[in-house]
């Protein structure tokens, strides 16, 4: 079946441009997370949503920073006013039902580089 | 705070020699522990996991992980390396309040294998 995708693939932007990647899961999943990969960070948590709610934000560098999930499915992570060191590989993931006793299956990720 | 910790960046090993990728956590609670595989190229994917019960698992492709509680370890294992395991390899504890939400990773180890 299909699994996690992300879209763009690839995106490059200017300084202060706002950007906004998608991420479609695997249908029936209820829970939907996304991750950051750099290479000063490592890989890190950034937001998850249960159905369209997102209990836990707690992971968002800063208020430039949102995300949100309609319609139990689709989920946009937007980034206000990009810097430099918001260059990195987004990652979404989703998995049945909330909790890490549910397997996460990973998307191939979104990269975003901030010129 | 939750954290995981992997003390090897880079480690080479020569095809079919044995394999020990180390992983330390910190977490106060009985952990949920996971190991993945990120080829290159591609996205994540779950090598093995822990929850409870018998503290050696066994995962795909050969990989098999111990829990030690007395260590805060959970190491990953392969008898015979081959050359598709080239890869880097992420140790992740399930953390957050309830049901173990998210996912904290360690740094990664990237593994090169020699023909």
């Amino acid at each position: 079946g299909a699994g996690v995708s992300q879209s763009p693939s690839n995106k490059v932007t200017e300084k202060g441009k706002d950007v906004e990647l998608r991420c479609d899961p695997i249908s029936g999943h209820t829970a939907l997370y996304w991750y950051r990969q750099s290479l000063g960070q490592g890989l890190e948590f950034l937001i998850y949503f249960q159905g369209n709610s997102a209990p836990d934000k707690s992971g968002l560098p800063s208020d430039r920073f949102s995300a949100e999930r309609t319609g139990g499915s689709v989920s946009t992570l937007t980034i206000q006013r990009t810097q430099q060191e918001d260059s990195a590989v987004y990652l979404c993931a989703s998995s049945l039902a909330l909790s890490t006793r549910h397997e996460q299956y990973f998307g191939p990720g979104t990269r975003l580089t901030v010129t | 705070a939750q954290s995981v910790t992997q003390p090897d960046i880079h480690i080479t090993v020569s095809e079919g020699a044995s394999l020990e990728l180390r992983c330390n956590y910190s977490y106060g609670a009985t952990p949920y522990l996971f190991w993945y595989v990120q080829s290159p190229g591609q996205g994540l994917q779950l090598l093995l996991k822990y929850f409870s019960g018998d503290t050696l698992v066994q995962g795909i492709k050969g990989f098999e992980a111990e829990f030690k509680r007395s260590q805060s370890s959970f190491n990953l294992r392969k008898p015979s390396v081959h050359w598709s395991d080239a890869a880097e390899y992420f140790c992740a504890v399930g953390a957050g309040s309830g049901g173990y939400n998210k996912l904290i990773f360690g740094a990664g180890t990237r593994l090169a294998v020699h023909p």
